[in-house]
């Protein structure tokens, strides 16, 4: 069936160091992933995409890593912030239901001053 | 405009009684979606709307569980006969449109306690 699963369920980085958050995708039929981020209280903020057709694709201060071999997506984030403090989610969609996002089950950033 | 606002923000019903959520979306955007969120899991689709055409429910959304979009503006949830196991974050979204590379915007939501 579907899923969308992280390696790491916490992750403490030191400021000012990279961060990397890791996920695993077991369908082959996703086309789509997305990372969002959820600071406490509030509700999952796009942070950046890629499509199954991409590798890479790089914001501001985050890339986005896609290696459709292993079904595995990563998110790097440079020069981590307090502000990065988190937890980040990947998620992915379907060629068939665009408007259906499954998430992970997210990974909890924290970044140590 | 201030975003997807939901209403309330917190709610603690009893066992068996019915509740009802409230999501508004940012202006303009016609397809509006509800997700839940247990404590330490991802969000778990709900349902989505285009304007107010309810396109698609998951097996989650049991037959207690309601949800609508009149006007195509505003949308509720509604849970009839809440259960324990209800309890949970009901998220809501909206985004200008579907399809791939459209976004999301997501609500606060409201926390749902069921005692």
């Amino acid at each position: 069936g579907e899923s969308v699963g992280l390696h790491l369920p916490t992750l403490s980085v030191q400021e000012g160091d990279n961060s990397i958050i890791n996920c695993a995708y077991s369908n082959s039929a996703s086309d789509y992933f997305i990372w969002y981020k959820q600071e406490s209280g509030k509700g999952p903020q796009f942070i950046i995409d890629i499509r199954s057709n991409m590798d890479k694709r790089q914001g501001q201060r985050v890339t986005v890593l896609l290696n459709k071999t292993v079904k595995h997506l990563s998110l790097q984030i440079a020069a981590t912030q307090p502000g990065d403090s988190a937890v980040y989610f990947c998620a992915e969609n379907m060629k068939t239901s665009y408007d259906k996002v499954i998430f992970g089950p997210g990974t909890s950033l924290s970044v140590i001053p | 405009d201030t975003g997807v606002s939901q209403d309330p923000r917190h709610k603690i019903t009893k066992r068996g009684q019915n509740v009802t959520f409230r999501c508004d979306p940012i202006s303009e955007h016609n397809r509006l979606y509800w997700y839940r969120q247990t404590l330490g899991q991802g969000p778990e689709f709900l349902t989505y709307f285009q304007n107010e055409a309810q396109l698609e429910k998951s097996r989650l959304l049991s037959d207690r569980f309601s949800a609508e979009r009149p006007k195509g503006s505003f949308s509720t949830l509604e849970i009839q006969r809440t259960e324990q196991g209800d309890s949970a974050m009901y998220l809501c979204a909206s985004s200008l449109r579907g399809g791939f590379n459209t976004e999301a915007f997501f609500g606060q939501g409201t926390r749902l306690t069921v005692v």
